[in-house]
């Protein structure tokens, strides 16, 4: 069974810094990976997915994110986060292997910016 | 672009009373899903449907859970009896095939007094 540790619950940050969100799976099967953002009030919004080839991923808002299989993470990053960017953002992870397969999310990561 | 639609987007409901949720999954999609997200927690997943049955579901899809496609375009979760802790946040998605990504509706938040 595959399982998703995302280890910061909140990320604190100021506008324009960069910022690293962690996200590490457990799965002894081969892998699609996912991060989602939820706005207050809002469903879950795709930022971007890893299904198989690069490994460097481009999400939109300027979002991207890199599969490291023998570290088992995918972890997500940005050059300079917007105010507009706090949100809550799920790391999430489904058998590759398999049809209709469901997503099993982390735990989340609240970013917050502030000014 | 197309949606995944949720109705009513708030249902307050009393404790033993039977609710019915209803999604409009985007309309060319083919796996259909209901996870919930309890207030402060993570997004659960409930339950997967595919090709008119259930496909997959989690622990937390006991007997008191249901989910039907009666008409080819509705996608519901009904829950028989409702209980306290079945206040949360409930969110239908759909997919057009096994690689693409998830489409998320804005969820149905369930008050359980």
């Amino acid at each position: 069974a595959q399982s998703v540790t995302q280890l910061d619950s909140q990320v604190p940050v100021f506008e324009e810094a960069p910022v690293e969100l962690r996200c590490n799976y457990s799965s002894s099967v081969s892998v699609y990976l996912f991060w989602y953002v939820q706005y207050p009030n809002q469903g879950l919004q795709l930022l971007l997915k890893y299904l198989s080839g690069s490994t460097l991923v481009k999400g939109i808002n300027g979002f991207e994110a890199e599969f490291n299989k023998s570290q088992t993470s995918f972890h997500l990053r940005k050059p300079s986060v917007h105010i507009s960017d706090t949100a809550e953002y799920f790391c999430a992870v489904s058998d590759g292997g398999q049809a209709g397969t469901a997503l099993i999310f982390g735990k989340g990561t609240t970013l917050s910016v502030s000014s | 672009e197309p949606e995944v639609t949720q109705t009513p987007s708030h249902q307050v409901t009393q404790m033993g009373q039977e609710v019915i949720l209803r999604c409009v999954p985007i309309s060319n999609h083919l796996y259909f899903y209901w996870y919930r997200q309890i207030l402060g927690q993570k997004v659960e997943f409930l339950v997967s449907f595919y090709n008119n049955e259930i496909s997959e579901k989690s622990e937390i899809f006991d007997d008191q859970f249901s989910v039907e496609r009666p008409d080819g375009s509705n996608f519901t979760l009904k829950i028989r009896s409702t209980k306290l802790e079945d206040s949360a946040m409930y969110f239908c998605a759909s997919r057009r095939e096994k690689t693409s990504p998830l489409h998320f509706g804005n969820g149905t938040r369930l008050t359980v007094t």
